[in-house]
């Protein structure tokens, strides 16, 4: 069981917004920041989102990453097939003194 | 271009022990965090390990505690897993990660191809 708590499965059709949640505790998403990884079968993750709301270059803009109390949350707009992937939330827990994941969201792309 | 390259993964038996190395360039290594990480067949990310930039904060997951240390090298730019007494259930693909920031308590912003680690008799 994931410290940081996702939804095994979202979907949308094309075009759509979805948004995954992330639930956490006051000693990781609230006092830390909050990471977001995209992950495709047989490849390494890759950063979407750091420190809870700021994009890396060349990720685009269709994708923010949001923060409020114990919880986060990525949202995609403008859904498109090639987003079909595995998302992960993370974040440093100061309890436990390591990096937390959530168990990750598969997202289908309809 | 920053880049990370695991080396040093294979078939280990039950109580055995492997070493993991993971090869850094394109960045200032002794300015930034860096960590392991695992995933299982099949599962999600697991967390293994982390050191901070110069090496006085290490941090281990329960899992492995005790039985794993992370180290690094900042003058060959190497980060290293030193894994002992190992367990069935260490079998994963092991990444090696890049902070976002000098401490253990940032993210991780760019990760290795991964390497993979099978514990099997």
């Amino acid at each position: 069981q994931s410290v940081l708590t996702q939804p095994p499965s979202a979907s949308g059709t094309p075009g759509q917004r979805v948004t995954i949640s992330c639930s956490g505790s006051n000693s990781n998403i609230e006092t830390n920041y909050v990471y977001w990884y995209q992950q495709f079968p047989g490849t390494a993750p890759k950063v979407l989102v750091y420190r809870s709301n700021h994009r890396p270059s060349g990720v685009p803009e269709r994708f923010s990453g949001s923060k409020s109390g114990t919880s986060a949350s990525l949202a995609i707009s403008g859904l498109r097939s090639e987003d079909e992937a595995d998302y992960y939330c993370a974040a440093w827990d100061d309890s436990l003194s390591g990096f937390v994941f959530g168990g990750g969201t598969k997202l289908t792309v309809l | 271009e920053v880049q990370l390259v695991e080396s040093g993964g294979g078939l280990v038996q039950p109580g055995r022990s492997l070493r993991l190395s993971c090869a850094a360039s394109g960045f200032i290594f002794d300015d930034f965090a860096m960590h392991w990480v695992r995933q299982a067949p099949g599962k999600g990310l697991e967390w293994v390990a982390s050191v901070n930039w110069n090496s006085v904060s290490l941090n281990y997951a329960d899992s492995v505690k005790g039985r794993f240390t992370i180290s690094r090298d900042n003058n060959k730019n190497f980060l290293y897993l030193q894994m002992n007494s190992l367990r069935g259930e260490d079998t994963a693909l092991y990444y090696c990660a890049k902070a976002d920031g000098i401490g253990t308590g940032y993210g991780l912003d760019v990760w290795g191809q991964g390497i993979t680690v099978t514990v099997s008799s």
